[in-house]
């Protein structure tokens, strides 16, 4: 089945202590996107992907940082986590190039992060 | 830079009845994407419709549609024989269609309508 993961679902830390979130795609997308989603804002780009070892900032960088070692996989990593981060994370994927059909980004399931 | 504008917050409307949710947005290209997101309470982002800027048809998947309008850059969805199912965050959302450097990639969305569905 083709798809997006992301791990934990859920996740409850305190502030300064480092976590990753990781997320994994299946469909040997190219391009790979993180979103925070806060109330009354929607989703916000954080960071993006066009292929391995090429990232770039969204528009919502701060706080954050990100790898892409691997085609699959796309972390979201934050060194020292604060309140203001508390949100709802989504990776997403999609091809590089617009083919017939496939040119929707596909979305994981989501990671609702809370920083005390 | 584009932006997506969705005037109603919240919506709520009777099972079996028809609503539209609208969307409006700005933007200098002439070719882009539309999309509408639905997002239940599962949290799950799950595309209901898209419509590529350069076709003047209406896009229509089963009981949902949009109107767009390209001169007023709007672009409402309509879901018409309402369904408890449907009660879910809805986002618009924008993307270009130049896909030249990444961030053209990028989807950007509106904050969302809330639509809730009175049995």
């Amino acid at each position: 089945e083709a798809q997006v993961t992301q791990n934990p679902r859920y996740l409850i830390t305190v502030t300064g202590k480092k976590l990753t979130v990781t997320c994994s795609q299946n469909m040997n997308h190219e391009y790979m996107s993180w979103y925070r989603q806060d109330p009354g804002l929607g989703l916000r780009q954080i960071y993006y992907s066009m292929n391995v070892e090429v990232t770039d900032k969204g528009d919502v960088p701060e706080g954050y940082k990100v790898s892409r070692k691997e085609k699959r996989n796309f972390p979201l990593i934050l060194e020292s986590p604060s309140p203001n981060q508390t949100s709802l994370y989504f990776c997403a994927s999609s091809p590089n190039r617009d083919r017939v059909g496939p040119y929707e980004q596909y979305f994981g399931p989501g990671t609702r992060l809370t920083v005390t | 830079a584009q932006t997506v504008t969705q005037s109603q917050p919240e919506m709520s409307v009777q099972e079996a009845e028809t609503v539209t949710l609208s969307c409006t947005y700005d933007t200098s290209e002439s070719d882009y994407y539309l999309f509408w997101y639905k997002q239940p309470p599962s949290r799950q982002m799950i595309l209901v419709i898209r419509q590529e800027a350069y076709k003047q048809q209406n896009a229509t998947e089963n009981r949902f549609s949009v109107n767009f309008q390209k001169a007023a850059k709007s672009f409402s969805l309509k879901i018409s024989d309402s369904q408890l199912g449907d009660a879910a965050m809805y986002f618009c959302a924008y993307r270009s269609a130049l896909l030249v450097g990444g961030s053209n990639y990028k989807l950007t969305f509106g904050k969302g309508t809330l639509l809730t569905v009175n049995p």
